[in-house]
């Protein structure tokens, strides 16, 4: 099975300040036929179920705003938040697809420093 | 809208059998690979297993540890998804997610979610 690890497991960050979670896999998730990374992200506020933030790595879902991007390749990715806001307070998750069984990261828990 | 609504949740004893199901709206369902996740309380996301569309032969997988007493089904003409969960231990207890694959994309992520119906499992 891949290994998702993220980190840190928790972290706080001013308001307007930048965010970075980090992600590896214990084997590359990229598609060489696809040339894909298939490589997912999620936000999960409390009570409620995952978003879809990111796919294919770096490809920002609909409607998800601008501030999140994605990037990284093969086994190391991030996820920033340029600016945060209040509302992103929440759990993130990674999210392998490459291999059957779909695995995911622990999550990492976002604050208001 | 597009939607997604489990249901059948409950409290079970250990040992019993419980089905859950996940009834879509908004869009064509049987284009699309449903997957079922769970989370168990105070813990992370684990995925519990996929079935593609009627386009790749309704092929499911499964998280090994569930040991085989999970099954995934379909019925297109009724937009439904199905969780049968056999044997039922304590640590199955969970709020259960059904969602839908990006299929049409080939993203593999997953784009609609429910908002997920409880398993309690216990004496």
């Amino acid at each position: 099975d891949i290994v998702m690890t993220q980190s840190p497991d928790s972290l706080a960050v001013s308001l307007g300040e930048r965010a970075t979670l980090n992600c590896k896999s214990s084997q590359s998730v990229f598609h060489s036929t696809d040339k894909k990374n298939y490589l997912a992200w999620y936000q999960q506020k409390p009570g409620q179920p995952p978003r879809l933030l990111i796919y294919w790595a770096s490809t920002r879902e609909s409607g998800v705003p601008d501030r999140f991007s994605g990037s990284g390749s093969g086994t190391d990715f991030t996820l920033t938040i340029s600016s945060l806001q209040a509302e992103d307070v929440a759990l993130y998750y990674c999210q392998q697809h490459q291999d059957i069984p779909i695995t995911i990261g622990q999550g990492t828990r976002l604050e208001i420093k | 809208e597009v939607q997604l609504v489990e249901s059948g949740g409950g409290l079970v004893q250990p040992g019993r059998s419980l089905r859950l199901s996940c009834t879509a709206s908004g869009f064509t369902f049987g284009d699309y690979a449903m997957s079922w996740f769970r989370q168990a309380p105070g813990k992370g996301l684990e995925w519990v297993g996929i079935i593609r569309s009627k386009a790749y032969d309704e092929r499911t997988d499964y998280a090994a540890s569930l040991m085989g007493r999970f099954t995934i089904a379909r019925d297109d003409s009724k937009s439904i998804a199905y969780l049968q969960m056999n044997s039922l231990i304590a640590d199955d207890t969970a709020v259960y997610y059904c969602s839908r694959e990006k299929t049409l994309t080939r993203a593999r992520a997953f784009d609609i979610w429910g908002q997920g119906t409880v398993v309690t499992v216990s004496s």
